[in-house]
């Protein structure tokens, strides 16, 4: 049972365009949702993450933006960039150990 | 300081071989985490620690143990290696304080034949 849904799976944006990733989560005991920045090679590092009483955070370039009513969170790449380029994981989580649940992954590449 | 790290980088093992990853964190971390990274499939979690000498069942524990005897170490073990635990394995810490944080190694990629 895949709890948290993502995607698209991958995407094409060009340089200085605006790059949109989707999650949705079933669990309404989630009470975290960080997303992950992977590149090729090396293991995934965290890059912004939001808590459900807020509806938007902004870190940067990039914005969560929560819908708790919808259970969806979406990441916003603003001005992408080459550099950008790399697979996003969004996740979420509850409890004290903080268990994560993972979404399946979007490989982003941002073109010239 | 070097974070999260893991022996080995790649191995390839035999069906039916036996090894050990092992993931060290000098963080001083509570909390430990082994996932297994598939394509399409994203990171699940296999088993994870809250604490020294615990262990706990993650999403997909079978064919795996984990041992936690010192804080900084985790290990995660395969006795009888299956073609279909062929994957990257991650490891990732945290602290026991009010920031989530997960840190992740760079992973260990295992190709069972």
């Amino acid at each position: 049972q895949q709890q948290v849904k993502q995607s698209p799976q991958s995407l094409i944006v060009q340089k200085g365009g605006i790059s949109i990733i989707n999650c949705a989560y079933e669990n309404t005991a989630f009470d975290y949702f960080p997303w992950y920045q992977q590149f090729p090679g090396k293991g995934p590092a965290l890059l912004i993450a939001i808590r459900p009483d807020v509806s938007e955070k902004k870190e940067g370039r990039f914005t969560i933006s929560f819908n708790k009513s919808a259970k969806q969170f979406s990441l916003h790449i603003m001005d992408s960039q080459p550099g950008d380029s790399a697979t996003y994981f969004c996740a979420a989580g509850t409890g004290t150990a903080s268990k994560l649940t993972f979404g399946t992954g979007t490989r982003l590449q941002v073109t010239l | 300081n070097a974070g999260v790290t893991q022996t080995p980088k790649f191995r390839v093992l035999k069906t039916g071989q036996s090894m050990t990853l092992l993931c060290a964190q000098d963080m001083n971390h509570e909390y430990m985490y082994w996932y297994r990274q598939d394509p399409g499939m994203g990171l699940r979690l296999i088993h994870y620690s809250v604490g020294e000498g615990t262990t706990a069942k993650g999403e997909v524990p079978d064919g795996y143990n984990v041992s936690r005897l010192k804080k900084q170490n985790f290990l995660l073990g395969l006795e009888s290696a299956a073609p279909s635990q062929t994957s990257v394995y991650f490891c990732a810490s945290r602290s026991a304080g009010g920031r989530h944080t997960q840190y992740f190694g760079p992973g260990t990629r295992l190709t069972v034949l």
